[in-house]
């Protein structure tokens, strides 16, 4: 059974800094893997989607990467602001139609 | 363009008592489906469908039935609700999962059974 884990659950950072989040996923034999976005009593936001056979991408001060073999994907957010303050979850797709989640990382920016 | 419609927003209910909750989307996706989210335990899939007249189980089907017939519209079912599916419920629509596509997803609908 797939199982996605993303470290750390929460994490809190001043404002300007880079910083990383991660996710990791125990069968890498996966479709595609996603990064979504959920603000307070909100839905998800897509933020990235990572095909299969890709190993990066860009959208702005996002990046992320996937490394299928070890099965881990990282999220990069350059130049963070205190409006990147949500929580970050990452999904990989088990089959066309079937996403698992990690439980997310909590994000705080600090003005 | 209204994207992913679900409602109700909050609802309370009563154990055993059943409702519905309703999905609706506009952009003509052949692929919807529920999760349910809960505090540590991410977002898991209820059931899913790829069109209309098809639906499937997902992880978490028990306690829940599902119909799809039309192109726009997926409701969830509880039939007897229980104090174990208070949760948060997410419905999502996509062209085809997998595909490149954006997934898209509902603003939610807060259940508590009591």
């Amino acid at each position: 059974k797939q199982e996605v884990t993303q470290i750390p659950a929460a994490l809190s950072v001043p404002e300007g800094e880079n910083l990383v989040l991660n996710c990791s996923f125990t069968d890498s034999a996966i479709y595609n893997l996603q990064w979504f976005r959920q603000d307070p009593g909100k839905g998800l936001t897509s933020l990235l989607l990572i095909q299969s056979s890709q190993r990066e991408q860009t959208s702005g001060r996002l990046n992320a990467s996937l490394d299928k073999s070890s099965g881990r994907s990282t999220l990069y957010i350059a130049a963070s602001q205190p409006g990147d303050s949500a929580t970050y979850l990452c999904a990989v797709y088990q089959g066309a139609q079937k996403l698992v989640f990690g439980q997310g990382t909590r994000l705080t920016i600090n003005p | 363009n209204a994207g992913v419609t679900q409602t109700p927003k909050f609802q309370v209910l009563k154990t055993g008592q059943s409702m519905t909750l309703q999905c609706a989307q506009d952009m003509n996706h052949e692929y919807m489906s529920w999760y349910r989210q809960d505090p540590g335990m991410g977002l898991r899939l209820i059931h899913y469908s790829v069109g209309a007249g098809i639906t499937d189980q997902g992880e978490v089907p028990n306690g829940y039935n599902v119909s799809r017939s039309t192109t726009e519209d997926f409701p969830l079912r509880l039939l007897s609700a229980a104090p174990s599916q208070t949760s948060v419920y997410f419905c999502a629509s996509s062209p085809l999962v997998g595909s490149g596509n954006t997934i898209y997803f509902g603003e939610g609908s807060w259940l508590t059974v009591v």
